[in-house]
């Protein structure tokens, strides 16, 4: 059975660019769920996917966007991006959208300069 | 989504218990309670879920009493490879996605 894998594992951008970090879920797992952590402090629920839908929202801009498609993969898109976007940025999945426990990938560190 | 409330941080020496307390005041009848393990630029591993009582798997137990305001996580004869961030949440599926709400976690530091 295949962990969730993310890729890539660290990218450095400038303020105002834009970044695509991609997460294949777990073998089986409909649903994506992605989050951001910055340093010291725990993880922030950006949205989550459950077959190719948008299945929930945090309390992040529109910038911040995602695709699932069909293989249950995801992609997270983050425009115009700000020094405050550094972070560790973890995607999840999970069986279903309910209580299902969810499965961390290791995460793609993210440098805004 | 319930807050919750943990030590910030605690020390332990190897082989002992460690016992980790979390609150969780305003929890909802539907809620469980979920621990997570993070090791430093790693994501979140679960440990345990538990609704009440008491729930035990091969690494931790998870005790929960029965106004449900607080839960313990138990970890047995603790080594140096348990150093990391752990995690209480509370949440349950209600309509909509079911997203897991992290607080700040306790640090354990286990000494040799």
């Amino acid at each position: 059975e295949t962990g969730v894998t993310q890729s890539p594992t660290h990218l450095i951008k400038t303020r105002g660019q834009q970044v695509t970090l991609r997460c294949s879920s777990q073998s089986g797992h409909n649903t994506v769920s992605w989050y951001q952590q910055a340093l010291g402090q725990g993880p922030q629920f950006i949205f989550q996917y459950y077959r190719e839908e948008e299945n929930g929202r945090g309390n992040f801009p529109p910038r911040f966007s995602g695709l699932q498609f069909p293989n249950y993969s995801s992609e997270l898109n983050v425009n115009a991006l700000e020094l405050d976007d550094s972070a560790l940025y973890l995607c999840a999945s999970s069986l279903d959208t309910g209580r299902e426990t969810q499965y961390f990938g290791p995460g793609t560190r993210l440098l805004v300069l | 989504l319930a807050k919750t409330t943990q030590p910030i941080s605690m020390d332990s020496y190897e082989g002992q218990e460690v016992n980790i307390t979390c609150s969780h005041n305003n929890i909802a009848t539907n809620d469980y309670i979920t621990w997570y393990q993070q090791f430093p630029s790693q994501g979140p591993r679960f440990i345990i879920q538990g609704y009440k009582t008491k729930v035990t798997n091969e690494v931790a137990s998870l005790f929960i009493p029965a106004d449900r305001k607080s839960s313990t996580l138990s970890l047995p004869r603790v080594s140096l490879s348990d150093t990391a961030v752990y995690y209480c949440l509370v949440g349950g599926a209600g309509a909509g996605s079911y997203q897991l709400t992290f607080g700040k976690g306790t640090k354990l530091s286990v000494i040799p």
